[in-house]
Parts: C-alpha cells; sequence; structure tokens
C-alpha cells in the first residue's frame, strides 16, 4: 500500500496570502496524484488531477506540481472560501489511497 | 448537473448489516465506474470501494473485504453497498463518488453522504 503523507497539518495564512500544501508519497506514483478540498460539513471536491490537471471549474489560484514522490498544491492568493481541509490521493495501484490531509485555516 | 444521492444509513447494532444507495442523475450512469468512499467522525477519507460500468469488475479496500459488496442497477441508476458484520470501526459518513474516466480514475462528483453508525 502506498502512504501519503501530507505536510503541515495546520497550515495558518491571511486572505490574499499564498499557500503551498505538501504531498509526499512513500513510492513513486508517476503523475497519477490528485487533490480535493472539503469545507465544513461538505462533501470533498476534485481541484487537480494528474498532479497539475484543474478539475473542471476550478479557479485559476489553483495549481499543482510534482510527479514521482514529491507533490505541490499551491494557491496563488487566498480567498475567503479557500480556508478548508485539502487531501491528497493517488490512482497508481490498489488501494488508492488518501493523505492525511492538511488544514488551512486562517 | 451530476446528481448523486445516498440513503440508508443509521444506527446499527455491531454484528449487524445495512444497505446504502446511492441514486444517480445527470450522466450516463452506466458507462462510469463508482465508488464509494468514508469518513469516520473527524478523521479523512478512506477509499472503500469501486465497481466499474458494467458491474462485472469490483475492488475493495483490505478492511471491508468479505464483508461488503458493491452492486449496481444500471436500468435504475442506482449503486449499493450491502455491508455485512459492522463493527463499531465501519462508523463514518458514506459517500458515492462518479469515479472519472476508468475504473482506476479520481472521484470527480460526490454525494453529500450518508451516515452509519454502528455502536450497541
Amino acid at each position: 500500500e502506498i502512504v501519503l503523507t501530507q505536510s503541515p497539518a495546520t497550515l495558518s495564512l491571511s486572505p490574499g496570502e499564498r499557500a503551498t500544501l505538501s504531498c509526499r508519497a512513500s513510492q513513486s506514483v508517476g503523475s497519477y496524484l490528485a487533490w480535493y478540498q472539503q469545507r465544513p460539513g461538505q462533501a470533498p471536491r476534485l481541484l487537480i488531477y494528474d498532479a497539475s490537471n484543474r478539475a473542471t471549474g476550478i479557479p485559476a489560484r489553483f495549481s499543482g506540481s510534482g510527479s514521482g514522490t514529491d507533490f505541490t498544491l499551491t494557491i496563488s492568493s487566498l480567498e475567503p472560501e479557500d480556508f478548508a481541509v485539502y487531501y491528497c490521493q493517488h490512482r497508481a495501484s490498489w488501494p488508492k489511497t488518501f493523505g492525511q490531509g492538511t488544514k488551512l485555516e486562517i | 448537473e451530476v446528481q448523486l444521492l445516498e440513503s440508508g444509513g443509521g444506527l446499527i447494532q455491531p454484528g449487524g448489516s445495512l444497505r446504502l444507495s446511492c441514486a444517480a442523475s445527470g450522466f450516463t450512469f452506466s458507462t462510469y465506474a463508482m465508488s464509494w468512499v468514508r469518513q469516520a467522525p473527524g478523521k479523512g477519507l478512506e477509499w472503500v470501494s469501486v465497481i466499474s460500468g458494467s458491474g462485472g469488475n469490483k475492488y475493495y479496500t483490505d478492511s471491508v473485504k468479505g464483508r461488503f459488496t458493491s452492486s449496481r442497477d444500471n436500468s435504475k441508476n442506482i449503486l449499493y453497498l450491502q455491508m455485512n458484520s459492522l463493527s463499531p470501526e465501519d462508523t463514518a459518513v458514506y459517500y458515492c463518488a462518479k469515479v472519472q474516466r476508468t475504473i482506476m480514475g479520481y472521484f470527480e462528483d460526490w454525494g453529500q453522504g450518508t451516515l452509519v453508525t454502528v455502536s450497541s
């Protein structure tokens, strides 16, 4: 099983600032990594797939990068609605595991 | 617009069984793989199962193998999760999710979830 480790666990920033979230895989997943956003009381939402592709309707301030074992989600300028929990997830093999999440707080 | 509506959750005693349903609309249901993903209270996300569009291929996470069975009725656009031998560790919100492209794809659309509580 591939383990995904996200850092930091909590990130405290202000609106307008730049956020950088990290996801590290225990073995290579190629580019087969996605990022999801989960706001309180809501279902997760797909943001980025295959490391760097924005899902439909996702604003351009969200971007993803990386390959192999190290990946980054960047939010260029935080909006109030961006404060949420973010999860990475791979699809390189079974089971398709998630990271433990990064809470982005004001 | 894709809509996924889960139902069937509730309070169940340890060792009991429950069947969840997910009614889908807004897309050609039979052409997409579908998954169940769960989230224990205050915890992260855990993939549970995936079933191909035809229903012929299924995969499960190890902790539910032999206890949970995913199925689908493509004539009714409904996804099911039969859960047997439930334990308190199965307590979670269960989401159904439409899988992007192939059975190995990401979860591109999600329902709002149904809460399963396993407790005596």
